[in-house]
């Protein structure tokens, strides 16, 4: 079992409907969780970061996470086209290392 | 304040020689992480210093190797380059390191082995 699993998708949203992305992670003892954003040809950016005690709320970003389920879920509010790429969810495992899914390619449709 | 930044942007080379790659962190973190992407493998740790040692390691081979200056600037270094080799090379740094401590990535180093 990967440590760090996500759909690669793609996820096909409309504009304006809520995109929600889910990732699960085999570590129970992990505490912090990241998402970053990719577009295509370019680096992982951080959008938000939760730790084990409570959700989190940004903007149109919600990171929320499920302990007793051992996943992690990012909602976007307002999907826009700029929305579209490639996210990244990302558990502090073992020995403090980073440990990154393979990512779920989010589409929005105009 | 300024980003991570990694030089040179894209490299090519040929199979056998080697490669140094260096990354400069943001002003005030002391942890450089290095990270390999491909699109089958997606994002690979490759390894992590703090203060001048390497406090971690991925799962990679001896080839890859890395330090880290006494100013955090980190430096990677890629010896018998292979074909598998082409990918992504990405630099994250953070303040310590700590699970707490979001880690903030460079633009990356494209490498093409020929």
């Amino acid at each position: 079992q990967k440590e760090v699993e996500q759909n690669s998708g793609p996820l096909s949203v409309p504009e304006g409907a809520i995109a929600s992305l889910n990732c699960t992670y085999s570590d129970q003892g992990s505490q912090s969780f990241f998402w970053y954003r990719q577009y295509s040809g370019k680096s992982p950016e951080l959008i938000m970061f939760i730790y084990s005690n409570g959700d989190k709320e940004d903007g149109r970003f919600t990171a929320q996470l499920n302990k007793a389920s051992q996943y992690v879920s990012l909602l976007i509010r307002d999907s826009q086209p700029s929305d579209s790429a490639t996210y990244l969810c990302a558990v502090i495992g073992g020995f403090q290392k980073l440990v990154f899914g393979t990512g779920t390619r989010l589409l929005v449709s105009p | 304040k300024a980003g991570v930044t990694q030089t040179p942007r894209y490299l090519i080379k040929t199979r056998g020689q080697q490669v140094t790659l260096s990354c400069s962190p943001i002003s005030g973190h002391r942890s450089v992480s290095w990270y390999q992407q491909t699109p089958g493998q997606g994002l690979q740790f490759l390894f992590e210093y703090f203060s001048e040692t390497q406090r971690n390691k991925g799962n990679f081979p001896g080839r890859f190797s890395g330090r880290q200056f006494s100013n955090s600037r980190s430096e990677m270094n890629v010896s018998t380059l292979e074909l598998g080799d082409s990918a992504l090379y990405l630099c994250a740094s953070s303040l310590d390191g700590q699970g707490n401590q979001p880690q903030h990535f460079g633009d990356g180093t494209r490498l093409s082995i020929l």
